[in-house]
């Protein structure tokens, strides 16, 4: 499979919702990870809309096509971090996310 | 609590080898795939090496292939990535995690940084 393909930025303001995409996925075992700076990946979704426990309902998934997508309400400030999408052992090349 | 805790990186000259391990605690290793995935500032997040729960079965991006090994020890609850021939382009953070489910990874150790430099 190709690489998957993320914008390299996204931004929002504290309470508000952002969406990243990720397009090119090839099947439903599509996963996103949160990582902060020097810290390990965390999984956020799986399985295009799963969550893992422990997630905050804020995180959502889905996917229409291709193109997967996360989607992040009510921004707080610690969910600034770079955010990766996976598919069938191919990762995008990250979007990272600035809460304003 | 789960844990992944890795350790052997260093710098290393090119052509040099170095083994990683990777201990695991926390949940049943001896029936989870594992992997290796490693991070660069310029490619990402890059899947390297996957092994199954009993080690029968190996696979490798070809960038990798014949010069890393992936073994496991179930006793000791490790896994181990004997790297060789190495190149100035396996610089990276590695991690090992564990793929719980058609290459989703729940459970990641906090990487061990190899540097491939004369």
């Amino acid at each position: 499979q190709s690489a998957l393909t993320q914008p390299p930025s996204a931004s929002g303001s504290p309470g508000q919702s952002v969406a990243i995409s990720c397009t090119g996925t090839s099947s439903n075992y599509v996963s996103w990870y949160q990582q902060h700076p020097g810290k390990a990946p965390k999984l956020m979704i799986y399985e295009v809309s799963k969550r893992p426990s422990g997630v905050p309902d804020r995180f959502s998934g889905s996917k229409s096509g291709t193109t997967a997508s996360l989607a992040i309400s009510g921004l707080h400030a610690e969910d600034e971090a770079d955010y990766y999408c996976g598919n069938s052992g191919v990762f995008g090349g990250g979007t990272k996310l600035t809460v304003l | 609590e789960v844990q992944l805790v890795e350790s052997g990186g260093g710098l290393v000259q090119p052509g040099g080898s170095l083994r990683l391990s990777c201990a695991a605690s926390g949940f049943t290793f001896s029936t989870s795939w594992m992997m290796w995935v490693r991070q660069t500032p310029g490619k990402g997040l890059e899947w390297v090496a996957h092994i199954t729960p009993d080690g029968s079965i190996t696979n490798y991006i070809d960038s990798v292939r014949g010069r890393f090994t992936v073994s496991r020890d179930n006793a000791k609850n490790s896994v181990f990535l004997q790297m060789n021939s190495l190149r100035a382009e396996d610089t990276a953070v590695y991690y090992c995690a564990r793929d719980f489910a058609y290459q989703t990874y729940d459970y990641w150790g906090q990487g061990t940084l190899v540097t491939v430099s004369s």
